[in-house]
Formats: structure tokens, C-alpha cells, sequence
């Protein structure tokens, strides 16, 4: 069973453009997170989607923002982007049931962004 | 508002030691799921337990074991005879609901030959 994928895997940008980055999850699971991670904020939650709704929302500017596909495929989207946008994005895929039972997530290794 | 401490910054033990991870949480739910994840230099993070709120017993897996004791609010791992291996950065996580999940800051732990 194939695990999370995410492309790319390291993305050099220049402050003010946009990136795309990709995570398809494991078959059969619904639902998709995003997070990213930097040394000295760790872990902070971005969003999720179920069945192609937004479900989650953590609290970062609108310059972030994201989407889901009837296939479960995820991208998520950066405008403008600034120096402090370099992190580890990570997606992590779970059955996401949507009864209240909160499964297991699975991640994939991570986008790592540079923003010069 | 839920919250993970994970108070032990960096532990950095000999080969074959045994080490303990702590972790403490808040929540007010009533049913909630606590997690580990371990993250290798190469960066995905793997997940090890899920434990649910009304199971308090704890669980080995070969050299991994887990103490959850809902009177302290603490989910603490411990690795028995740690290997090189297991050198990588620890995340305790909850989560309840659909919520998503709330991360520790991480123990980067450093075994050494």
C-alpha cells in the first residue's frame, strides 16, 4: 500500500511569488492536513479537507490556502510568499471518518521551501 | 484550548539505555486520542500509538512502551535498550473529535554508540 506522497520535495522561491505543493494520500483515505514546521514555531496546523471541503482551519493569513480533489489529492497554495514561509510542509493523510473518532494520521516526508 | 508540553528539550543517552519521553496535555474534552510520532533526519513523521482516553492500560511494543495516566495528564514513552537507531526528533500529539491534531514541541533524542 502505496504511503503519503508529496512533490515536490525541496522548492527554492523568490520573496513575492506563488507555489503549489502536492500531497496525494493513501488510497481510501478522505481526509487530508497540512502543516508546516519550522525550528522555533514546530508543528502548527494549516488546514484540512474532507471530501473536498475544508473541515479545519488553523490560524494563518489568506495567503495560504488550499484545495481537495474528488480523488482525494491535495494542493495547497502560498501568494506572496515571504522569507518567514520557509518551512517543512507536511500533509498527513487519515480515514477521517467524520463520526467523532479521531484516527490515526499518516504523513508524507514534506515539502522544504526556501524563500530567498 | 488543547495543549501538549513536551518539557524535555534535547536527551541524548549511551547505547542500550533506557530513556523515558515525557508528555503532558490539557484538554477539557471528555474523549480524546493521544499520539507519538517519531521524525527522522529524513523528515516524515512516522506514526508509533494511538491511544484513546477510556483506555488507560499501557502497551509495549518490543522495545517501546507506554504509560498514560489520565491523573496527571501525561502519556510518557519509554524506550527499553535504545539503539542508534532511534536517534530522531518525538512528537506527542492530541487530538479529539474531528478535530485537528494538537503537536508537543518535540524531544530530539540523541542515542550514542
Amino acid at each position: 500500500k502505496a504511503g503519503v506522497t508529496q512533490t515536490p520535495r525541496y522548492l527554492i522561491k523568490t520573496r513575492g511569488q506563488q507555489v503549489t505543493l502536492s500531497c496525494s494520500p493513501i488510497s481510501g483515505h478522505r481526509s487530508v492536513s497540512w502543516y508546516q514546521q519550522t525550528p522555533g514555531q514546530g508543528l502548527q496546523f494549516l488546514f484540512e479537507y474532507f471530501s473536498e471541503t475544508q473541515r479545519n482551519k488553523g490560524n494563518f493569513p489568506g495567503r495560504f490556502s488550499g484545495r481537495q480533489f474528488s480523488n482525494s489529492r491535495s494542493e495547497m497554495n502560498v501568494s506572496t510568499l515571504e522569507l518567514g514561509d520557509s518551512a517543512l510542509y507536511l500533509c498527513a493523510s487519515s480515514l477521517g471518518t467524520g463520526d467523532g473518532v479521531n484516527t490515526e494520521a499518516f504523513f508524507g516526508q514534506g515539502t522544504r521551501l526556501t524563500v530567498v | 484550548a488543547q495543549k501538549v508540553t513536551q518539557a524535555q528539550t534535547e536527551i541524548s543517552v549511551v547505547e542500550k539505555e533506557d530513556v523515558t519521553l515525557d508528555c503532558v496535555y490539557e484538554t477539557r474534552d471528555t474523549t480524546y486520542y493521544l499520539f507519538w510520532y517519531k521524525q527522522p533526519p529524513s523528515g516524515e513523521l512516522v506514526f508509533l500509538i494511538r491511544r484513546n482516553s477510556f483506555d488507560e492500560q499501557n502497551e509495549i511494543s518490543g522495545r517501546y512502551s507506554w504509560n498514560f495516566q489520565k491523573s496527571t495528564s501525561s502519556f510518557n514513552f519509554t524506550i527499553t535498550a535504545s539503539q542508534v537507531v532511534d536517534s530522531a526528533v518525538y512528537f506527542c500529539a492530541l487530538g479529539s473529535g474531528n478535530t485537528p491534531l494538537v503537536f508537543g514541541k518535540g524531544t530530539r533524542l540523541s542515542v550514542i554508540a
